[in-house]
């Protein structure tokens, strides 16, 4: 079993949408966690990061931590064609060492 | 500021060669991480430095090996390539270990193993 699980796609949604992007793990110590945003042939761009549960708003973007169910989102409001990018989620328990799901592959269609 | 840079851009190497992979972390940075990334497939952690020392490995075997310099850019080095070396590397800098979770990648370098 993989550390993350995320469902690869590919998303495709209409402009303004509200876009819900998730990921599973099953190492209950795992207490950071990360969004980042890859365009192609790029180097991930962090987005948002999150210790231990609860949510964080940062603009368009809410990211959310549930411990119990083992389960983090991010939620991206108003959806822009800019927005269209491949999301991985990344996590970890020592804060050194991260493990990344596969990505979302989104397009945010004008 | 200046965000961290990766050289080259592209490789392409024969299975069987050594390649060494740099990386300029961002100003202020002392902590950087390398990561693998197969195509269609997230970062997998290499292995991390501060402050000129490893500090924590992954899953990925000796021929893989790295060090870190006064200044603390980095490089990667891999012996004897395999084809499924094929990746992107990339690595990242945050700004201390304990912040490791706020780390700021490069764009990659592709190495293309044949």
């Amino acid at each position: 079993q993989k550390e993350v699980e995320q469902d690869p796609g590919p998303l495709s949604v209409p402009e303004g949408a509200i876009v819900s992007l998730n990921c599973t793990y099953s190492n209950s110590a795992f207490q950071y966690f990360m969004w980042y945003r890859q365009y192609s042939r790029k180097g991930p761009e962090l987005l948002m990061y999150t210790y231990s549960s609860g949510n964080k708003e940062d603009g368009r973007f809410t990211a959310q931590v549930d411990k119990s169910s083992k389960y983090i989102s991010l939620f991206i409001r108003d959806s822009q064609p800019s927005d269209s990018a491949t999301y991985l989620c990344a996590m970890g328990d020592t804060g050194n060492q991260f493990y990344f799901g596969t990505g979302t592959s989104l397009t945010v269609i004008p | 500021e200046t965000g961290v840079t990766q050289s080259p851009t592209h490789l392409i190497k024969t299975r069987g060669q050594q390649v060494t992979l740099r990386c300029s972390s961002q100003s202020g940075h002392n902590t950087v991480s390398w990561y693998q990334q197969a195509l269609g497939q997230g970062p997998q952690f290499i292995f991390q430095y501060y402050r000129e020392e490893e500090n924590g490995r992954g899953n990925f075997p000796p021929r893989f090996s790295g060090l870190q310099f006064p200044n603390y850019s980095s490089e990667l080095n891999v012996n004897a390539l395999e084809l499924d070396d094929s990746a992107l590397y990339l690595c990242a800098s945050s700004l201390e270990l304990a912040e490791t979770y706020e780390q700021y990648f490069g764009p990659g370098t592709r190495l293309t193993v044949t």
